[in-house]
């Protein structure tokens, strides 16, 4: 079965810096999307960014990126020019290509934006 | 994408009675999932509904606890029995689209008293 670590329950970081958070996963699949989701004090999940486990080419949108490594089973989230809006836990998330598949979370990481 | 309107939002109930989570999601779906997020913890799976049969639980998780229906392809209820306070998390429905992410509804906060 597939599993996902996130090994940081917290981070904080200066307004406008760089802030990276880890994720590791397991699996004996080549075909799957690594996902990382956001969860504001409104608890609504919000989609950050996803990535398809067979392209190489590391994900982008906007403010954030991902450094995939799938030999390594890595999969992390980059944060540039954090704002304070980026305050929120978050979530790295695992699952196999197909809508009747469910998706597999990680602990989670509280990240704190600090003005 | 996919909107998905889940119902309550919250709510507070006494120990010992059921509550029912509606889950309505824009257009139709095989399979809709339903997720529990302990206090400050991470979000684990209950069940799969598919239309049509009876729900797939996950280990540690009963059909007598939670009981599910899925009667069409864009609506289904959890309902959380004989509540105690360890009852107490949010609730979350879920849809996946073509295989790629998954989309949530608002979830329900559940307090139990």
């Amino acid at each position: 079965a597939q599993t996902v670590t996130q090994s940081q329950p917290e981070m904080s970081v200066q307004e406008a810096e760089t802030v990276t958070l880890s994720c590791t996963y397991d699996t004996s699949e080549n075909n799957y999307y690594l996902f990382w989701y956001k969860q504001p004090p409104s608890r609504q999940m919000i989609l950050v960014i996803r990535q398809e486990a067979y392209k190489q080419q590391n994900a982008t949108e906007n403010r954030f990126s991902v450094n995939f490594q799938k030999a390594a089973k890595s999969f992390s989230l980059k944060i540039s020019d954090s704002q304070l809006g980026d305050t929120a836990m978050y979530f790295c998330a695992f699952g196999y290509t197909g809508a009747n598949s469910k998706l597999t979370f990680g602990k989670g990481i509280t990240l704190s934006v600090r003005p | 994408s996919a909107v998905i309107s889940q119902k309550p939002s919250r709510d507070i109930c006494q120990r010992g009675t059921s509550l029912t989570i509606q889950c309505q999601v824009d257009s139709q779906v095989t399979m809709m999932f339903w997720y529990r997020q302990q206090p400050g913890q991470s979000l684990t799976l209950i069940a799969t509904a598919n239309q049509g049969s009876e729900a797939t639980y996950e280990s540690g998780f009963v059909i007598d606890k939670f009981p599910i229906s899925r009667p069409n392809l864009t609506f289904s209820t959890l309902t959380v029995s004989n509540m105690s306070p360890e009852d107490s998390s949010i609730y979350l429905c879920s849809v996946r689209r073509a295989g790629t992410e998954a989309f949530f509804g608002q979830g329900t906060r559940l307090t139990v008293v």
